[in-house]
């Protein structure tokens, strides 16, 4: 079993709609990234969360310790929002660039 | 201010070569992490290094290695290369090695032939 799982692996939306992408850990954790992935490679980094909830834009992050759990919301999805977001988190007593990588949703919104 | 500068974009390579990857961290940033990312595997911890030091390695054999110097700048090196190496590789790096954001490059693309 992966350390790091998201659901769902793929997601097509229209645009407007509101989206969720989970992710779900088994490892004790010091704080949880949520990073954007556009084709061509590049990688953006959305949130970082030890706990409660952050905004950004129409973006909101959330995490539940003791769910293990967190969720990355979009609201008023447009399709510049297509791209593949990945979870990853730095372990617990472990330094913050030794990520652990989920597998990645990909996002795509049609107009 | 510059983003963190990945050097080669793209790079091919025969089997058997060595390759040596550049990253440029943001100015003031002391912390340097690399990963590597395939199709089968996803992403994975490479290394990170701070102020010069390794401070952790990821589960890869020790064709894989790396260093920082006095300036943050990081490079990486894979020796006899295997098709398997075939990867983007990306660097992010960040101010400390402990609770703070990353800001990543945009990755060299290594296709080993």
């Amino acid at each position: 079993k992966n350390e790091v799982e998201q659901s769902p692996q793929n997601l097509t939306a229209q645009e407007g709609e509101f989206i969720t992408i989970n992710c779900s850990y088994s490892v004790g954790i010091s704080a949880l990234h949520w990073l954007q992935q556009h084709p061509g490679g590049g990688i953006v980094s959305l949130f970082m969360l030890s706990s409660g909830k952050k905004k950004h834009g129409r973006l909101i992050a959330t995490i539940n310790i003791q769910e293990k759990h967190s969720s990355l919301h979009i609201t008023a999805s447009h399709p510049r929002d297509s791209a593949v977001y990945i979870c990853a988190v730095s372990m617990h007593g472990g330094s913050q660039g030794n990520l652990i990588f989920g597998k990645g949703t990909k996002l795509s919104v049609k107009p | 201010k510059a983003g963190v500068t990945q050097t080669p974009r793209y790079l091919i390579k025969t089997r058997g070569q060595q390759v040596t990857l550049s990253c440029s961290p943001i100015s003031g940033h002391r912390s340097v992490s690399w990963y590597q990312q395939t199709p089968g595997q996803g992403l994975q911890f490479l290394f990170e290094y701070f102020s010069e030091t390794q401070r952790n390695k990821g589960n890869f054999p020790g064709r894989f290695s790396g260093r920082q110097f006095s300036n943050s700048r990081s490079e990486m090196n894979v020796s006899t290369l295997e098709l398997g190496d075939s990867a983007l590789y990306l660097c992010a790096s960040s101010y400390t090695f402990t609770a703070s954001g990353y800001t990543f490059g945009s990755g060299t693309r290594l296709t080993v032939v």
